[in-house]
């Protein structure tokens, strides 16, 4: 299995809402990032797990709250957010070895379209 | 400073025409060096990659890549172009420098015309 999924696909929220997104992955990859893609630009990293700890937070605001739960999983709590918050949500995963991770490819999920209101 | 410069925005190609797609880095450090694709609404998927073994690089779909030291640059390329090539391409540079960063290309639009 070397897919990545993603859920929701679409969500919309409005301000004072709060909602989660999803991924999952059951490749065994010990390393699993988000990012955030605005419309015509590349994905910008926010956070990185390594072996189920917060390894890399790219001074994300605190409305985004990453949690990983297992090895397979990694969730995205989202709380107050704004309408420039709007954006395609990336999850990927990646093998890691003794914590390393930069040097393996990174396979993406779908993405989760996210809207605020 | 780090960087990844892909130098075209956007290329245009008649089907059965090469494709070739430039991406220059600036690095410090030796670099795992990534292409990976964006068909619109879709998720990125990996072309290919180079991690310091051979510097001519095979990936899926016809594409290659070749990693020049001297000129630091990872160019894609393609004999002939399929519509379905039609997508974003990000060039995308991993460095671990005591910690890790990845630095994503602006990206390049292909464009396929029958």
């Amino acid at each position: 299995d070397t897919e990545v999924t993603q859920t929701p696909k679409h969500l919309v929220m409005g301000m004072t809402n709060k909602k989660s997104l999803k991924c999952e992955q059951h490749m065994g990859h010990r390393a699993m990032y988000w990012y955030k893609q605005k419309a015509k630009k590349p994905p910008e990293l926010m956070f990185v797990y390594s072996y189920e700890k917060l390894s890399i937070n790219e001074s994300v605001p605190s409305r985004f709250s990453p949690e990983c739960p297992n090895s397979s999983l990694l969730n995205l709590h989202l709380h107050a957010l704004q309408p420039e918050d709007s954006a395609l949500y990336l999850c990927a995963s990646s093998p890691a070895q003794n914590r390393d991770f930069g040097s393996y490819e990174q396979y993406f999920g779908p993405g989760t379209r996210l809207t605020v209101t | 400073a780090q960087s990844v410069t892909q130098l075209d925005s956007h290329v245009s190609v008649s089907e059965g025409t090469p494709v070739l797609l430039r991406c220059n880095y600036s690095s410090s450090y030796s670099p795992s060096l990534f292409w990976y694709v964006q068909h619109p609404n879709k998720g990125l998927q990996l072309l290919l990659k180079y991690t310091s073994a051979a510097t001519l690089v095979k990936g899926i779909n016809g594409f290659e890549a070749e990693f020049k030291k001297s000129e630091t640059s990872f160019h894609l390329t393609k004999p002939s172009a399929h519509m379905s090539d039609a997508a974003e391409y990000f060039c995308v540079v991993n460095i671990r420098t005591g910690g890790f960063k990845t630095i994503f290309g602006a990206g390049t639009r292909l464009f396929v015309k029958a």
